[in-house]
């Protein structure tokens, strides 16, 4: 069956321009996470999905980012104004279950973004 | 803070050696330890989740233990090959329902 899908795999975007990551979950996933793995570093948080509901935000590292589940299946993260640390790979993971501490998650293949 | 370290940072082996590297996470409110592969250009691929002191899963050459009450746990390969050269995460929550928290992950090379 197919897995979590993102896209676009590659953006490079100027500094300063707004940019929007697609991320499809695995059909019935109840819960989405987004990551953001940076050169060297393991995938670190930024903000969980339940359904629609976001459950948390806490690893958003700036109110120029902004993620949304309208429907409660595919999700967008939105980065304004982007900034040079901003580059990295962000990963989205979906899971069957509401347990997010214990329910496997499943990877898309991430967005790489360059900000130049 | 949270941290979890893996050990060694990066692995070169020969084809058909065996190899083993440790995740190690705070032995307070253990809920669960996730292992992870991610191969170059592609999704990162659950392995196991451990939830219980003394848990050990296998999946085909590659096993995982663990031991909650000192805080680790190995991941090993048996008689390495190239395809096993990937890099390998392990992830653990923060408290309970909450999303989990990576380490940097173990580079494994290994040269045919």
């Amino acid at each position: 069956g197919a897995g979590v899908s993102q896209s676009p795999r590659y953006k490079v975007a100027k500094r300063g321009q707004d940019v929007a990551l697609r991320c499809d979950p695995i059909s019935g996933h109840v819960s989405l996470f987004w990551y953001q793995q940076a050169l060297g570093q393991g995938p670190e948080f930024l903000t969980y999905f339940q359904n629609e509901a976001q459950l948390d935000k806490s690893g958003l590292p700036s109110d120029r980012f902004f993620a949304e589940r309208p429907e409660g299946s595919v999700s967008t993260l939105k980065i304004q104004r982007t900034q040079q640390e901003d580059s990295a790979v962000y990963l989205c993971a979906s899971s069957l279950g509401v347990a997010a501490s214990t329910d496997t998650q499943y990877f898309g293949p991430g967005t790489r973004l360059t900000v130049l | 803070i949270l941290n979890v370290e893996q050990s060694p940072q990066s692995l070169h082996v020969q084809e058909g050696d065996s190899t083993n590297f440790t995740c190690s996470f705070p032995s307070s409110n253990f809920y669960a330890l996730h292992w992870y592969r991610w191969e170059t250009a592609k999704s990162p691929e659950a392995l196991f989740v451990m939830t219980l002191n003394g848990d050990e899963k296998k999946k085909g050459r590659i096993s995982a233990t663990l031991n909650t009450k000192e805080g680790y746990s190995y991941l090993y390969i048996k008689g390495s090959q190239p395809e096993d050269s990937a890099t390998y995460l392990c992830a653990f929550p923060y408290s309970g329902n909450t999303p989990l928290v990576f380490g940097k992950g173990t580079r494994l090379s290994v040269i045919a």
